[in-house]
């Protein structure tokens, strides 16, 4: 069954530092998505993509977070400058197209700032 | 405001007994209903789901939800709990047609006692 990749596993970086975090949606999906999850609290979205582009994106989601797809097969997560806050477990998830299709996770990536 | 409330944060039942996690929701439009569960270590993996039509929703490895309109809720059952249950469990609406956001409810630790 295809599934939805994540790498790395888990990251660990300094405060300030900048992150990517990398996704490989199942490879037919057209909708992506990024949620996070901190330690002990809900899984909160942060925003997705279509088309290229953001469709919606959370008040989370500043300024110090951007989305690409690079190459029509990765879908990635830019933090420019973390903080400790960002301390979380990033899910990355993928949708064929309409809205009766099952969003797929990623196992997702552990990210832990110092 | 949209929310989905999952009211037990931890359930323990012996392996053999009957399992029920609660779930609500508030939202203002005909909702799209997910039950997730989550391994240590993988991905959110789809349960079941509810769109529309009948409310009693059947899922994979045996569980089932009804969906009670007139009580905002979604819970989640299943006859005879099997040691492999033990998961965190999301119940989780849909808020945008367009986007697919997915809001999720804090969660349910289940641990199953042999």
């Amino acid at each position: 069954e295809p599934e939805v990749t994540q790498t790395p596993s888990h990251q660990v970086t300094q405060m300030g530092q900048e992150v990517i975090l990398r996704c490989v949606p199942i490879s037919n999906h057209l909708y992506f998505y990024w949620y996070r999850q901190i330690l002990g609290q809900k899984v909160e979205f942060l925003v997705s993509f279509y088309n290229n582009e953001i469709s919606e994106k959370s008040e989370i989601f500043d300024d110090q977070f951007s989305v690409e797809r690079p190459d029509g097969s990765n879908f990635t997560l830019k933090i420019r400058s973390t903080k400790l806050e960002d301390s979380a477990m990033y899910f990355c998830a993928s949708r064929w197209t309409s809205r009766t299709d099952t969003q797929y996770f990623g196992p997702g990536t552990r990210l832990t700032v110092l | 405001a949209q929310s989905v409330t999952q009211p037990d944060i931890h359930i323990t039942v012996s392996e053999g007994a009957s399992l029920e996690l609660r779930c609500n929701y508030s939202y203002g439009a005909t909702p799209y209903l997910f039950w997730y569960v989550q391994s240590p270590g993988q991905g959110l993996q789809l349960l079941l789901k509810y769109f529309s039509g009948d409310t009693l929703v059947q899922g994979i490895k045996g569980f089932e939800a009804e969906f009670k309109r007139s009580q905002s809720s979604f819970n989640l059952r299943k006859p005879s709990v099997h040691w492999s249950d033990a998961a965190e469990y999301f119940c989780a609406v849909e808020v945008s047609s367009n986007t697919g956001k997915l809001i999720f409810g804090q969660g349910t630790t289940l641990q199953v006692k042999p």
